[in-house]
């Protein structure tokens, strides 16, 4: 079946450091792939998505890129702030019409940054 | 506009009650799907609902259960809690059932004691 693997955290950075949080997948087909970020006490925000391979998503900085042949869609950012602390979970939904509606997650991936 | 909505934000149950969850999703979405989140834990899929009906279901025992209302919003409801029940429930609304990228509430934190 359909899953996702995240980098164990936590993540340590100082501010201004590079980010990278590895997620790689296991879909048969074409699924979507996406990026939750969750503050503490908070719901899930949507950070960005890529609907097919090669497309790059991104917003408030962070980039990911949908790399069908490595199965992988990393997150990067290449300055983190304070503010950026939080829990970052990968996500995929499913091609096909039996997958519709679910979203599968990463374990998450924990991101502490320092100023 | 708003939002997804939850109420409420907190409950805390015994053991063997009974308990309603809802949510309210964005205007104009027609789809709400329900998760289950245990700390330390990403979301888990209970259920997806689309024009008051179910269009899918997670690996969940028969106490949990939902509708879809004619407005488009929803409700969780659990039978007999059990302790392993506590966990922040998460609702996420789209706007069709094939929609793929889905918007979420803030939660609803149950406690069971």
């Amino acid at each position: 079946g359909n899953s996702v693997t995240q980098m164990e955290g936590p993540v340590t950075l100082s501010e201004e450091a590079f980010l990278t949080i590895n997620c790689t997948y296991t879909a048969t087909g074409y699924p979507s792939l996406f990026w939750y970020v969750q503050y503490p006490g908070e719901g899930l925000q949507l950070l960005l998505k890529a609907t097919k391979a090669d497309d790059k998503g991104s917003n408030k900085g962070f980039e990911a890129t949908y790399r069908k042949e490595t199965t992988s869609f990393h997150l990067e950012k290449g300055s983190v702030q304070v503010s950026d602390s939080a829990v970052y979970f990968c996500a995929l939904s499913g091609s096909g019409s039996s997958n519709t509606g679910k979203l599968i997650f990463g374990q998450g991936t924990t991101l502490q940054v320092k100023p | 506009d708003a939002g997804v909505t939850q109420s409420p934000t907190h409950l805390i149950k015994t053991r063997g009650q009974h308990v309603t969850l809802r949510c309210s999703p964005i205007s104009g979405h027609k789809s709400v799907s329900w998760y289950q989140q245990v700390l330390g834990q990403g979301p888990q899929f209970i259920f997806q609902y689309y024009e008051k009906e179910e269009r899918g279901r997670g690996n969940f025992p028969d106490r949990f259960s939902a509708r879809q209302f004619p407005n488009y919003s929803s409700e969780l409801n659990v039978n007999a809690l059990l302790l392993g029940d506590s966990a922040l429930y998460l609702c996420a609304s789209s706007q069709s059932g094939r929609e793929k990228t889905q918007y979420f509430g803030p939660g609803t934190r149950l406690l069971v004691l």
